[in-house]
């Protein structure tokens, strides 16, 4: 089955770019996402891409995708306090398929 | 846009009691609905998928028998942890399928 992997934590300067890397084993997967959880909260569909795409971008947020090395990744420009949060990344092989997760990004902003 | 809210939002409740969680899709019909699981610090997990008008199907060391799920209309699923105990303590949230995925807000389970 899919298997999904993504670093543990993330540290940026605000103001920085923030990269989150996240890899996936099922080349079949055809929607990738990303989801955005804070403290004590539920999670936020961020944005997501289908596997035919390279990239997408959204306002600060930019997701690419390397289809041949299943990796995929999430770009947030001038990253701000807010945007601190955990950050999962996910596949699935429909809209109305089951979704599996990563284990999350934590991402921490210092000044 | 589509809205699933669950219900309660958070639970506190004593080891071996049930709880019942509800999760309901307000404005479209779901057939299907996930339910997952996020232990504290950690990822959500597929726990079962539900689809309206048949059984759930579990995924692996998910016990359905303890873990009871009914989708029994097209906007309503519920997940019932019956003889909770405190390693049931977790955050439960649902999302439906459609145009896209729909997350409910979650629940909160607390087992002392």
């Amino acid at each position: 089955g899919e298997d999904v992997e993504q670093s543990l934590f993330l540290s940026v300067r605000e103001g920085d770019s923030s990269v989150i890397n996240c890899t996936y084993t099922d080349s079949s997967s055809t929607y990738l996402y990303w989801y955005k959880q804070e403290p004590g909260a539920g999670l936020q569909l961020l944005t997501y891409i289908f596997s035919n795409m390279d990239m997408k971008q959204d306002q600060r947020l930019t997701v690419l995708l390397n289809k041949k090395d299943k990796h995929l990744s999430l770009r947030i420009a001038d990253t701000q306090t807010g945007d601190s949060a955990i950050y999962f990344c996910a596949a699935g092989y429909s809209s109305a398929s089951k979704i599996i997760f990563g284990s999350g990004t934590r991402l921490s902003i210092r000044p | 846009g589509a809205v699933v809210s669950q219900h309660p939002s958070w639970v506190i409740c004593k080891s071996g009691t049930s709880v019942k969680i509800e999760c309901r899709s307000l404005d479209f019909q779901a057939t299907t609905m996930f339910w997952y699981r996020q232990f504290p610090k950690q990822s959500l997990m597929l726990m079962a998928t539900s689809n309206e008008g048949s059984k759930a199907t579990y995924e692996q060391g998910v016990e359905k028998d303890k873990f009871l799920i009914n989708h029994a209309s097209l906007t309503l699923s519920t997940l019932t942890v019956t003889s909770a105990h405190p390693e049931d303590s977790s955050f439960y949230i649902c999302i439906t399928d459609g145009d896209s995925q729909y997350f409910g807000p979650g629940t909160r389970l607390t087992v002392l």
